[in-house]
């Protein structure tokens, strides 16, 4: 069974302009996750997806932030405008219906901003 | 929300002797507790999960404790070895209808030959 996968695995932005990541889930996984994880500390999360729809986005910084899963399947996080605290992993996990928090983790991709 | 709290941040314990990682919850109504291991530039990896309706959970050298009364729980690894040199996450249900999870701040283990 192919894992969760994620690209590009590195990006380097100055500060205010724009990114987007990548996330394709573990396949038949209906709910996903993105979290971002500062060094040194656990990952954070930032929006739940159930299928395409939104769950929880509540630690989402909107005003920059904003994530999309159109058909419920691969999903991609944008940041526009970029801010220098905004460098981190960022985390994309899937977990099936039966199991929600058997999160199995993607291998980020970490960003740095200057 | 769910504050999950991580102790200590740093422990370091010779090969072959037992180590030991603490973690305290704060929503009485969690009810799913897993722990992960991320080894440095890689993904953290579910290694062992506690659900609340048994105190313990046991997988080879690696072993969970739950205490609901108390709301802490722990990950006992065994006959430590190099390989388990590692950050250990813990982490509850962020709670609220969602499923996301609620980390702590991490445990970086290290094996001492």
């Amino acid at each position: 069974e192919a894992g969760v996968a994620q690209s590009p695995r590195y990006k380097i932005i100055e500060k205010r302009q724009s990114v987007a990541f990548w996330c394709n889930p573990i396949s038949g996984h209906a709910t996903l996750y993105w979290y971002q994880q500062i060094l040194g500390q656990g990952p954070k999360l930032l929006i739940q997806f159930q299928n395409n729809g939104v769950v929880d986005d509540s630690q989402l910084p909107k005003d920059r932030f904003s994530a999309e899963r159109l058909k419920g399947v691969d999903s991609t996080l944008k940041i526009q405008p970029a801010k220098l605290e905004d460098s981190a992993v960022y985390l994309c996990a899937s977990s099936s219906r039966n199991s929600p928090y058997e999160q199995y983790f993607g291998p980020g991709t970490r960003l740095t901003v200057t | 929300g769910e504050n999950v709290e991580q102790h200590p941040s740093t422990l370091s314990v010779q090969e072959g002797d037992s180590a030991v990682i603490k973690c305290t919850y704060s929503d009485s109504a969690s009810n799913y507790f897993p722990w992960y291991k991320q080894e440095l530039g890689k993904r953290p990896q579910l290694i062992i999960d506690i659900r609340s309706n048994v105190g313990e959970k046991k997988d080879q050298r690696i072993a969970v404790t739950l205490n609901k009364t108390a709301k802490h729980f722990s990950l006992h690894i065994t006959e430590t070895q190099p390989e388990d040199s590692a950050v250990y996450f813990c982490a509850a249900p962020s709670g609220g209808g969602a499923d996301g999870l609620t980390f702590g701040k991490g445990t970086h283990l290290i094996i001492q030959p």
